[in-house]
């Protein structure tokens, strides 16, 4: 149980292009979604939480105009990157946990690898 | 902010070996997880630990969540070439909507066959 999917898993486009990446729980109701941006060998770095019902929360020094969030369902949010430039390319990853207030752990994606030509 | 210190940074190991890796916080969680993350994929939940003194094993894996709470540890015994990978330490508070985790910076773990 508590799988999450990332689509798409990989995403070359030019330089000015948005990008969206969707986020699905496939077993499970997610009412808080995570995304997060990791770039090589260092650790996740949270960019945004967001509810279902409402707006996003974004972490200090995340361009919420940059980083559209949606959390459209309880089974879907979505990431776009919008007019992209090669300075966004990285590793984004999606996580959900299934109730707003209880200790149940983050379940991750498996991550979208953006490069920006 | 809260800060996670997770050591080793690194670990070369021969196959069968037992491995351990711990992370301190300068704060209290109330939730101790921790992750496996392999080459361009997410992290994976290993082991979740949710009161202080808790240990707590998953086959080969077993962490502990300190009675502090500011400190969990996770031992690999016998370990395999599959275990390769980046571990990560994460702690979790809860409260009203904040369930944000805090990850230490990460586990290298080599395995030699």
């Amino acid at each position: 149980g508590a799988v999450v999917s990332q689509h798409p898993s990989w995403v070359i486009c030019k330089s000015g292009t948005s990008v969206k990446i969707e986020c699905r729980s496939l077993d499970f109701q997610a009412t808080t979604m995570f995304w997060y941006r990791q770039f090589p060998k260092q650790s996740l770095m949270l960019m945004a939480t967001s509810n279902e019902g409402s707006k996003a929360t974004y972490e200090q020094g995340v361009e919420k105009d940059k980083f559209l969030i949606n959390h459209a369902s309880l089974t879907l949010s979505t990431l776009t990157v919008t007019s992209a430039h090669p300075e966004d390319s990285s590793f984004y990853i999606c996580s959900a946990r299934v109730t707003r207030y209880s200790n149940q752990p983050q379940h991750f994606g498996d991550g979208t690898r953006l490069s920006i030509l | 902010g809260q800060q996670l210190n997770q050591s080793p940074q690194s670990m070369f190991i021969q196959e069968g070996e037992d491995v351990s890796m711990n992370c301190t916080s300068s704060s209290i969680f109330n939730t101790w997880l921790w992750y496996k993350q392999d080459p361009g994929e997410g992290p994976v939940l290993l082991i979740a630990l949710y009161k202080a003194g808790e240990l707590t094993s998953n086959g080969r894996l077993t962490a502990q969540f300190g009675i502090t709470r500011k400190d969990s540890f996770l031992n690999i015994s016998a370990s395999i070439p599959s275990d390769v990978g980046i571990y990560f330490c994460a702690g979790q508070n809860s409260g009203g909507s904040n369930y944000k985790l805090t990850f230490g910076k990460g586990t290298l773990l080599t395995v030699n066959p």
